[in-house]
């Protein structure tokens, strides 16, 4: 069994804000990591580092960290971030999360 | 730009072998660490495997241990996975990601190849 929590759903409203949170022991000495995952496609690296954005990732999508619990939000939520979402832990084991799907209502 | 090309996977009976390869091509193979993930019909992603950039550190999830290998051939910038004694709960989507340079996340990932186990 996976050893980072998450929300199972997420609901959101265009425009308004979306928090995910990833919850286990590891995030507590390690960096975590965010990749969103879009029907049929290969997921894609969000964030870094708890807090860093790629290149090319909208200012919107941002990420922090907290003792055991790592915080992804996307503020202005647009209907093409509906999607799931992954956080994971930057260790030896690299362990994801149980994973979010996020609905633009 | 920088493309993982997975290729391999197979319909393969219990018990069985397959070897896994990535294709890597748009950026310095050699200077990068390599993962292998895996994902489930209908279910999230789970790390498999990871090797460092000349292959003298390996890692591997518990769920795969002794039973999988993972190598590289940085002449032909190719990544392998050599799956043996597949069960039927190693079918599953496995795709090839790069880890990014300096750590910390998997920047670039393969479009991934299927890998089904039944009988």
């Amino acid at each position: 069994s996976s050893e980072l929590t998450q929300p199972p759903s997420v609901s959101v409203s265009p425009g308004q804000t979306a928090s995910i949170t990833c919850s286990g022991d590891k995030l507590g000495d390690y960096y975590a990591c965010w990749y969103q995952q879009k029907p049929g496609q290969s997921p894609v690296l969000v964030i870094y580092q708890n807090s860093k954005r790629p290149s090319g990732i909208p200012e919107r999508f941002s990420g922090s960290k907290a003792g055991n619990t790592a915080t992804l939000t996307i503020s202005g939520t647009q209907a093409m971030d509906e999607a799931d979402y992954y956080c994971q832990a930057w260790d030896s084991s690299h362990v994801f999360g149980t994973g979010t799907k996020v609905t633009v209502l | 730009e920088e493309h993982l090309v997975e290729s391999g996977g197979a319909l393969v009976q219990p018990g069985g072998s397959l070897r896994l390869s990535c294709a890597a091509s748009g950026f310095t193979f050699s200077s990068f660490w390599m993962h292998w993930v895996r994902q489930a019909p209908g279910e999230g992603l789970v790390w498999v495997s990871r090797i460092n950039s000349d292959g003298s550190s390996i890692n591997f999830a518990d769920s795969v241990k002794g039973r999988f290998t993972i190598s590289r051939d940085n002449a032909k910038n190719t990544l392998y996975l050599q799956m043996n004694s597949l069960r039927a709960e190693d079918t599953a989507v496995y795709y090839c990601t790069r880890g990014r340079l300096g750590g910390y996340g998997m920047d670039v990932w393969g479009q991934g190849t299927t890998a089904t186990v039944s009988s």
